[in-house]
């Protein structure tokens, strides 16, 4: 019954690879999120969907491409890895009405390593 | 851009002790928010402020609005062993879909 859940919880790779990190929420919320967690534990939010439309773009590498197939589940793809990718990857999602509240409901996170 | 200074970042605390936490910022929120993570997992909203002044309690979280919009609280009463974690404070920015999150505080309570 999680109520955001994300998949892999663990991601170890070799750089310059290519992988993704899904993210599906059953909360009925329309705008979901891909916060980065780095190692120093500072969050920071990358992309925001809502209702499958794209709205917060943050200064990321291009080598990072959301994709939402639907309001419920938020997809990030990462081409060509590098070692400063290496961080926890949180999605989030947020409740119809109350977008501007912050009330995130945040996954448990994957913890991304690239060697 | 707007930033969220936190303080302090990390406390070891005696188990059984009331302890503090602050949240500054440059510019004037309208929600002030404070989230917990635990190890390996991801933060969880402890309590919401939507009010200059405000005071709300959640158990034994109590957190303030500060008058001047620009500052926040949060107190742990009593600790004890399960208090351990991050506290962030956080609030949106301009753009409604935008949560800025401080760097947060570290607690470590000694049994």
């Amino acid at each position: 019954d999680t109520a955001v859940s994300q998949t892999p919880k663990y991601l170890v790779t070799q750089m310059g690879n290519d992988k993704s990190i899904k993210c599906e929420q059953n909360l009925g919320h329309d705008t979901m999120y891909w916060y980065k967690q780095d190692s120093k534990k500072f969050l920071k939010i990358m992309f925001s969907y809502n209702n499958k439309e794209l709205i917060i773009n943050e200064t990321v590498p291009n080598r990072f491409s959301p994709k939402s197939p639907d309001k419920a589940h938020l997809n990030l793809h990462i081409n060509s890895l590098e070692l400063g990718d290496s961080a926890v990857y949180f999605c989030a999602s947020s409740s119809p009405g109350r977008k501007n509240t912050g009330e995130l409901f945040f996954g448990e996170g994957s913890r991304l390593t690239v060697l | 851009g707007q930033q969220l200074n936190q303080s302090p970042q990390s406390m070891f605390i005696q188990e059984g002790e009331d302890v503090s936490m602050n949240c500054t910022s440059s510019s004037i929120f309208n929600t002030w928010l404070w989230y917990k993570q635990d190890p390996g997992e991801g933060p969880v909203l402890l309590i919401a402020l939507y009010k200059a002044g405000e005071l709300t309690s959640n158990g034994r979280l109590t957190a303030q609005f500060g008058i001047t919009r620009k500052d926040s609280f949060l107190n742990i009463s009593a600790s004890i062993p399960s208090d351990v974690g991050i506290y962030f404070c956080a609030g949106p920015l301009s753009n409604d879909y935008k949560l800025s999150f401080g760097a947060g505080t570290t607690v470590t309570v000694r049994a």
